[in-house]
């Protein structure tokens, strides 16, 4: 079974300019995540999909970063406009929700941007 | 808030030595607590985990047990092997919000020499 799918895998631009991240999710998995992780940190949240629903943007600084989940399944998240501060790695996740037990949220690799 | 602290990296060691990698946690409820392991190149894939208090998670040589008098979820193996050289999250999730919210903490990292 595929796992979930992100690209690019790199990512270098210069500071201002736009970028978007595409995540696959794992068939079947009816929610996904997109989380930042700094150098050196743990990753955090910044959107949560249910289907095509945002349900959890909290985190998600709207001013430059939109996400969207077209017929609930790939999704994109984009910056514009870059800032140095949004160098870092960005992680998607899926998983099927069922309920209030845990259930396992799978990791994509990561998309590594890098802003000068 | 909820949170996850773990002990600094990178933690390094000789083969067959003996790992623990410290974790506590700050949470408000009863959260479920895990490993996820991050290997070069690859994406986080879960560990272990433990769903309650005194459980015991273990896969592939290594365990933890959910200490919730210490709030600790230490990560332990007896013997580790150069292919365990990763990154090494512990986290937890809490069910808020309508759905369960993962937590990490700031990850550990393992090097393994020969």
């Amino acid at each position: 079974e595929a796992g979930v799918v992100q690209s690019p895998r790199y990512k270098i631009i210069e500071k201002k300019q736009p970028v978007a991240f595409w995540c696959n999710p794992i068939s079947g998995h009816n929610t996904l995540y997109w989380y930042r992780q700094n150098l050196g940190q743990g990753p955090e949240l910044l959107i949560r999909y249910e289907n095509e629903e945002a349900v959890d943007d909290s985190q998600l600084p709207k001013d430059r970063f939109s996400a969207e989940r077209l017929k609930g399944v790939d999704s994109t998240l984009k910056i514009q406009p870059a800032e140095l501060g949004d160098s870092a790695v960005y992680l998607c996740a899926s998983s099927l929700e069922q309920g209030e037990g845990y259930n396992e949220q799978f990791f994509g690799p990561g998309t590594r941007l890098t802003v000068l | 808030g909820d949170s996850v602290t773990q002990m600094e990296g990178p933690v390094t060691l000789s083969e067959e030595a003996f790992l623990t990698i410290n974790c506590t946690y700050t949470a408000t409820g009863y959260p479920s607590l895990f490993w996820y392991v991050q290997y070069p190149g690859e994406g986080l894939q879960l560990l272990l985990k433990a769903t309650k208090a005194d459980d015991k998670g273990s896969n592939k040589g290594f365990e933890a047990t959910y200490r919730k008098e210490t709030t600790s979820f230490h990560l332990e193996k007896g013997s580790v092997q150069v292919s365990d050289s990763a990154v090494y999250f512990c986290a937890l999730s809490l069910f808020s919000g309508g759905y369960n919210k993962l937590i990490f903490g700031a990850g550990t990292r393992l090097a393994v020499h020969p």
